[in-house]
């Protein structure tokens, strides 16, 4: 099976502006989380999708919003970019059946605020 | 607030010798630990999980401990290999739904 890819893989914005990121899951998966890692930080969760729905949300403001599609691919919008965003987007795929279950990364959109 | 604590930000041994990685957890309701190690330019790679109902698990080098009392997991990794040098992330969850991570420990085995 293909891992999670996302897209694209480098990104350079400015202050101001909005961007939107791309991940594809594992086929089958039904479940999306994505994460921003900053250094010193770890990786800090922002969401989760579920068959479309949000199911879980992190501590971020609203400039950061997300979405799922029906093919369970999901995309990552952040508004109003600032400095501070600046940072390695990870998603994140898993099964979602009930239990433990495993996350499995795309190798990140790493994003760069001018 | 950070649930999920690796309070060694890195950590450097020989070639062979055994590493241990620890991670202290705060929310009592986590009951599936894992483990991910994470090359530069990459997105983290699952290594090695644990159930809340055991206290090891082991998948080949690489041996996860839990200690519930003490809200504790560390990871050993014997005999360690350059290779092994990354940075490795401990995460917890109580639900499937909502991973906790913490901030990583970058290994360094040194040949």
């Amino acid at each position: 099976k293909a891992g999670v890819t996302q897209t694209p893989r480098y990104l350079i914005k400015t202050r101001g502006q909005q961007v939107t990121l791309s991940c594809s899951p594992i086929s089958g998966h039904r479940s999306v989380s994505w994460y921003q890692q900053t250094p010193g930080q770890g990786l800090q969760f922002l969401f989760e999708y579920f068959s479309e729905t949000q199911r879980n949300k992190g501590n971020f403001p609203g400039r950061f919003s997300g979405r799922q599609f029906s093919n369970s691919r999901s995309e990552m919008n952040v508004s109003t970019l600032e400095l501070g965003d600046s940072a390695l987007y990870l998603c994140a795929s898993s099964l979602a059946r009930d239990g433990q279950e495993t996350q499995y990364f795309g190798p990140g959109t790493r994003l760069l605020v001018l | 607030d950070q649930q999920v604590k690796q309070n060694s930000p890195s950590l450097s041994v020989q070639e062979g010798r055994i590493s241990i990685l620890n991670c202290d957890y705060t929310n009592s309701m986590f009951d599936y630990f894992l483990w991910y190690k994470k090359y530069p330019a990459e997105g983290p790679t699952f290594l090695i999980s644990i159930s809340s109902i055991k206290d090891k698990n082991e998948d080949g080098r690489f041996t996860v401990f839990l200690n519930k009392s003490a809200k504790h997991l560390s990871l050993h990794i014997v005999p360690s290999q350059p290779g092994d040098s990354a940075v490795y992330f401990c995460a917890a969850t109580n639900t499937g739904n909502q991973f906790y991570f913490g901030t990583g420990t970058s290994l360094t085995v040194i040949p």
